[in-house]
């Protein structure tokens, strides 16, 4: 049972458009969201995160949503740029039980100059 | 900041063999994780531990799967004996509590390949 599911396996936009990646979970007991960014070859990397207690948060051209009660959270990134192409995976946690991440199986964006 | 280190970067062995993956977690972090990364399942936790304790291990496939952590700065995951389907690529990941961001910073990853 798929605790977090990124629907979208893929994802093609052109270079300075706008790029919404989105995630939906199931266990109303996670309480913090983090994206990460993962390039062939390498490990995950962190990029932007949200608490529960927040709807959004910004990071430069990275802006996370959530929406609690559709269980559902995006990432938008604004302009989309070459480098942004990537796999990226939303990853739940749950504070009251430990640091343990559950992760989606991601979605591999593609921005074409 | 050396960062997550693992060895071997790539692994090639034959079904039956004994493999072992080696992590050697950022200094000052108190938990680790071992992930593999399949196309079927995606990135799936198999074990993790605090302060060099297991603390979840219902990831682990099977008992042909075993992990350590003899000390802070140390970890293995070992499969014996390997076969086809454990190909896959394997990361470790640490975190420290004290930073209380949950995030968590990943390993190159090793590219198992059983044959």
């Amino acid at each position: 049972d798929q605790q977090v599911k990124q629907n979208s396996p893929s994802l093609s936009v052109q270079e300075g458009r706008i790029s919404i990646l989105n995630c939906d979970y199931t266990n109303s007991m996670f309480d913090y969201f983090l994206w990460y960014k993962k390039y062939p070859a390498e490990g995950p990397t962190f990029l932007i995160s949200i608490s529960s207690i927040k709807d959004k948060n910004e990071d430069g051209r990275f802006t996370v949503f959530l929406n609690k009660s559709a269980k559902h959270l995006s990432l938008h990134i604004v302009p989309s740029q070459p480098g942004d192409s990537a796999v990226y995976f939303c990853a739940p946690g749950d504070q009251g039980g430990s640091e343990k991440l559950v992760f989606g199986k991601g979605t591999k964006l593609t921005v074409n100059p | 900041d050396a960062g997550v280190i693992q060895s071997p970067r790539h692994e090639v062995t034959e079904m039956g063999q004994e493999v072992t993956l080696r992590c050697k977690p950022i200094s000052g972090h108190d938990y680790l994780f071992w992930y593999r990364q399949t196309m079927m399942r995606g990135l799936e936790l198999l074990i993790y531990f605090n302060n060099n304790v297991p603390i979840d291990d219902s990831g682990m496939p099977e008992d042909r799967f075993s992990a350590k952590m003899p000390n802070a700065s140390f970890s293995t995951l070992k499969i014996q004996p390997s076969e086809p389907r454990d190909s896959a690529v394997y990361f470790c990941a640490s975190s420290s509590s004290a930073r209380n961001t949950y995030e968590q910073y990943f390993g190159p990853g090793t590219r198992l390949t059983v044959t």
